[in-house]
């Protein structure tokens, strides 16, 4: 079953500060978070296997609360390169198979 | 870092002929590879997963007879679309890592269009 992202959509401007939400039905083992360029393929940035990780740099990190099923990935200080959307990829219950949320659209200006 | 190449990057056919699309490891084996269809705006949907020396598993509602996948080798599988139609022309993209578990690294994608 895909996992939920919210928002849909952000439109920031440069400097600010966006989070992005993933939910899963399901108990979790693992999330994954990958931005994609309009006609690239994605680019993965973290994965986090634990719950209560959190992981990243400074600028992009994300957690993972493993009761709750959810992962968060934070973008602080966005940058035009942050510009994309990010999917948020789940495994779970011994299936090895990441399941992808419908992504969010990031879209960030000058 | 790791790096899976998919060709081609784009291919038009004509309605009735077939289309094979190739990904491959680079760089590590993959016993296991996972093949996407995109539709623009949408998420990565994931058609069949890939199982080197054996049958590929399809997900619910994809027609295994339209798309053949085989994975020969550690490092190469193939998508073949067969009798291609317009409905079919999307954004495939192709994913593999080096072990059960991990990042997962994806081709560049292969654009078709199915005239």
């Amino acid at each position: 079953q895909q996992p939920v992202q919210s928002p849909q959509a952000v439109i920031l401007r440069e400097g600010e500060d966006a989070v992005i939400n993933c939910s899963s039905s399901k108990a979790l083992y693992s999330v994954h978070w990958y931005r994609q360029k309009h006609g690239e393929a994605p680019v993965f940035l973290m994965i986090l296997l634990k719950g209560g990780e959190q992981k990243g740099h400074e600028k992009i990190s994300a957690s993972f609360n493993e009761k709750k099923q959810q992962s968060s990935l934070y973008l602080t200080a966005s940058q035009l390169s942050y510009s994309g959307t990010y999917f948020c990829g789940t495994e779970s219950g011994g299936s090895y198979i990441p399941t992808f949320g419908r992504g969010t659209s990031l879209i960030v200006h000058p | 870092g790791a790096v899976v190449s998919q060709h081609p990057s784009r291919v038009i056919c004509k309605s009735g002929t077939s289309v094979k699309i190739e990904c491959r490891s680079l760089d590590f084996q993959a016993t296991t590879m996972f093949w996407y269809r995109q539709f623009p705006k949408q998420s990565l949907m994931l058609m069949a997963t890939s199982n080197e020396g054996s049958k590929a598993t399809y997900e619910q509602g994809v027609e295994k007879d339209k798309f053949l996948i085989n994975h020969a080798s550690l490092t190469l599988s193939t998508l073949t679309v067969t009798s291609a139609h317009p409905e079919d022309s999307s954004f495939y993209i192709c994913s593999a890592r080096p072990g059960l578990t991990g990042e997962l690294f994806f081709g560049e994608g292969s654009r078709l269009t199915v005239l």
